[in-house]
């Protein structure tokens, strides 16, 4: 069965500073690989997706992700975070076959001024 | 396009009373599903559905709650009785591309 790990529930980090969110994800199958941003009150919103071919995604508001099949890591960064930024974040996985994704348990991302 | 539509968006209830919650995808999206997220319990798949037909029901967590979708553009979440640990925040969800799911904004469901 797939699963996704992500390391910490709170990441602090300073404006400007970089952005570093932990997933690690177990799947029999190639997997497809997911990050999801839920602000306060808000349904989940696709940041960046991983399926085939390159293994640097780019998403929305200067995310990225980078797709390490030794490391099974699929972890977020940003350069350069801003106040904007503070939400919680989630890694998803599924694979082949099926729709449904298995979500982590989230990492809530604060900014600091 | 609108995005995924919930109604209501928040609800209170009281122990015992049927709760109707109600979702409209995105028009050409061919499944749909439905979420609950608790602080005790994170995100959790109840139900999904392909092409208006109940995939996996295996997050349904009793007989008390059911989910129909008896057209592409409409979906419904039944709890009936309701209970206070069925307080929680419900999402629904609808997929187009293959694995990419688009979040409604949730209905917050409070049971006294």
């Amino acid at each position: 069965a797939q699963s996704v790990t992500q390391l910490g529930s709170h990441v602090s980090v300073s404006e400007g500073a970089l952005v570093l969110l932990r997933c690690n994800y177990s799947s029999s199958v190639p997997p497809y690989l997911f990050w999801y941003v839920q602000y306060p009150n808000q349904g989940l919103q696709l940041l960046l997706k991983y399926t085939t071919g390159a293994t640097l995604v780019k998403g929305i508001n200067g995310f990225e992700a980078e797709f390490k099949k030794s490391e099974t890591s699929f972890h977020l960064t940003k350069p350069s975070a801003h106040m904007s930024d503070a939400a919680e974040y989630f890694c998803a996985v599924t694979n082949t076959g099926f729709q449904k994704l298995v979500f982590g348990t989230g990492t809530r991302l604060l900014v600091s001024p | 396009d609108a995005g995924v539509i919930q109604s209501p968006r928040h609800e209170v209830t009281e122990m015992g009373q049927e709760v109707t919650l109600r979702c409209k995808p995105i028009s050409g999206h061919n499944s749909l599903f439905w979420y609950r997220q608790t602080m005790m319990r994170g995100l959790e798949l109840l139900i999904y559905f392909n092409n208006n037909v109940p995939i996996d029901d295996s997050g349904m967590p009793e007989d008390r709650f059911s989910a129909k979708m008896p057209n592409a553009s409409f979906s419904t979440l039944k709890i009936q009785p309701s209970e206070p640990r069925d307080s929680a925040v419900y999402f629904c969800a609808s997929g187009g591309q293959p694995y990419e799911q688009y979040f409604g904004p949730g209905t917050r469901l409070t049971v006294t």
